[in-house]
């Protein structure tokens, strides 16, 4: 089974409007973290925001949201007001606590276009 | 920015040889990460390190071996490059298991097998 599941190859937002990009995950483990990363078109990955597995409330980075559903296993990233230099590869990765694995799954992506 | 970089950025090769990426972190960071991008994979583990000497493999390791000698370098090695191998590779860091901010990832480096 996937880890961490993205059903959305592609996206499409108006300028200035709020979009949210689904993420779904897999694990037993009762410690993980949830990340999404953004990559544009030059190709760095950036750390965008996280979430723990107890934290209670949302995480919130600006104008990235982290809509954590955790009996659902959902984490769905939400870009508010968006822009043009949002237009980027949106991944979800997830990392399950415990041993030195340390080990980090990702998904497929998401690929956002801001449409001015 | 996490100091981390790789070298070659970009390679081109022929089926058959051997070839060796690096990553160099200037950070101290315990955890060192070797993935490779495809489409319609995402970014996939080929193997990992959890200290000097400490290495453990991915979910896509087959045909590739890693080294670390020194907490700063990280090594991935094709022994007998393939095609299937044509990937861009990302290095990633992290501090200690459970940081929140995950992994600081290189710059990636495009390898073409042909």
């Amino acid at each position: 089974a996937q880890k961490i599941t993205q059903t959305q190859p592609g996206m499409f937002v108006q300028e200035k409007e709020a979009v949210t990009l689904d993420c779904t995950y897999d694990t037993s483990d009762p410690s993980y973290g949830l990340f999404w990363y953004k990559q544009p078109s030059s190709g760095e990955m950036i750390f965008l925001i996280y979430q723990g597995s107890y934290d209670q409330q949302n995480a919130t980075e600006g104008r990235y949201s982290l809509n954590f559903q955790k009996a659902r296993k959902s984490a769905n990233l939400v870009i508010s007001a968006s822009q043009l230099g949002d237009s980027a590869m949106y991944f979800c990765a997830m990392r399950e606590g415990g041993g030195t694995g340390n080990q980090f799954y990702f998904g497929t992506g998401t690929s956002l276009t801001v449409i001015p | 920015d996490a100091g981390i970089t790789q070298s070659p950025r970009h390679k081109v090769t022929e089926t058959g040889t051997p070839v060796t990426l690096r990553c160099h972190q200037t950070e101290n960071h315990r955890y060192m990460y070797w993935y490779r991008q495809d489409p319609g994979h995402g970014l996939r583990l080929i193997h990992y390190s959890y200290g000097v000497k400490d290495t453990d493999k991915g979910e896509v390791s087959d045909g590739y071996s890693v080294s670390r000698s020194k907490t700063e370098d990280f090594l991935l090695t094709l022994e007998s490059a393939t095609s299937s191998q044509t990937s861009v590779y990302f290095c990633a860091i992290s501090e200690v298991a459970g940081a929140p901010t995950g992994q600081f990832f290189g710059p990636g480096t495009r390898l073409t097998v042909l």
